[in-house]
């Protein structure tokens, strides 16, 4: 199984400020065909479902906002919220959809400083 | 826009069988460019992805879980089910009906793009 691991488990950040979280992969997401990571970021927050930020790596879901944003390769990947909004606190699970059995990360709780 | 409502009994003695329903609006189960899956999140644990099936019926499941895990769906009603025998405490988690993206005719799978609210069960006696 491709093993998802994320950091760090917890993170704070002041208003305002950029928060990154980081996905690694323990194999590589990247389908040398169409050159795509088979990488996927949801955010949870408490009491409902997960919904769907980014996918492909990089590619914001309709509605998200610009402040969020993906960026990696291969194995190592970082989801960044530019300006902090307090809406934004959650949790983050990063996914690969590379192979079966999907697996997500353990996910990195987002809270303000 | 399509909805997804999971429903089901909270609470399942161990060694039962869980059986959870998953009714779609809005949208077709036998949609093309998708497919449908059941994810798991135990208290404090991260997401588990139990499985997925077609609207044609095929299913693929995750093979920690394939012994124990049947899902189908009735494209009269356009809902989805689950059954998972043999339950333990681990089991105890909130189960989410999940829509998947996919290419046309589904050979290749993608991200996860429509969630149900989700419902939680419990395995005690």
């Amino acid at each position: 199984d491709f093993v998802m691991t994320q950091s760090p488990d917890s993170l704070a950040v002041s208003l305002g400020e950029r928060a990154t979280i980081n996905c690694n992969s323990s194999q590589s997401v990247l389908y040398s065909s169409n050159d795509k990571n088979y990488l996927a970021w949801y955010q949870q927050k408490p009491g409902q479902p997960p919904k769907l930020l980014i996918y492909w790596a990089s590619t914001r879901q309709s509605g998200v906002p610009d402040r969020f944003s993906g960026s990696g390769s291969g194995t190592d990947f970082a989801l960044t919220i530019s300006s902090l909004q307090a809406e934004d606190v959650a949790v983050y699970y990063c996914q690969q959809y590379y192979s079966t059995p999907r697996t997500f990360g353990q996910g990195t709780k987002l809270e303000i400083k | 826009q399509v909805q997804l409502q999971e429903s089901g009994p909270g609470l399942v003695k161990p060694s039962e069988t869980l059986s959870l329903t998953c009714i779609v609006s809005g949208g077709s189960v036998n949609s093309d460019s998708h497919y449908w899956s059941w994810i798991r999140q135990p208290p404090g644990k991260r997401l588990e992805w139990i499985g997925y099936i077609y609207g044609s019926g095929s299913t693929y499941y995750n093979p920690s879980l394939k012994s124990r895990v049947t899902m189908s769906v009735d494209t009269s009603k356009n809902q989805l089910s689950l059954r998972l025998s043999s339950v333990t405490a681990a089991d105890t988690a909130v189960y989410y009906c999940v829509r998947g993206a996919c290419n046309l005719s589904c050979y290749q799978h993608y991200h996860f793009d429509v969630w149900g609210r989700g419902t939680l069960v419990t395995v005690s006696s």
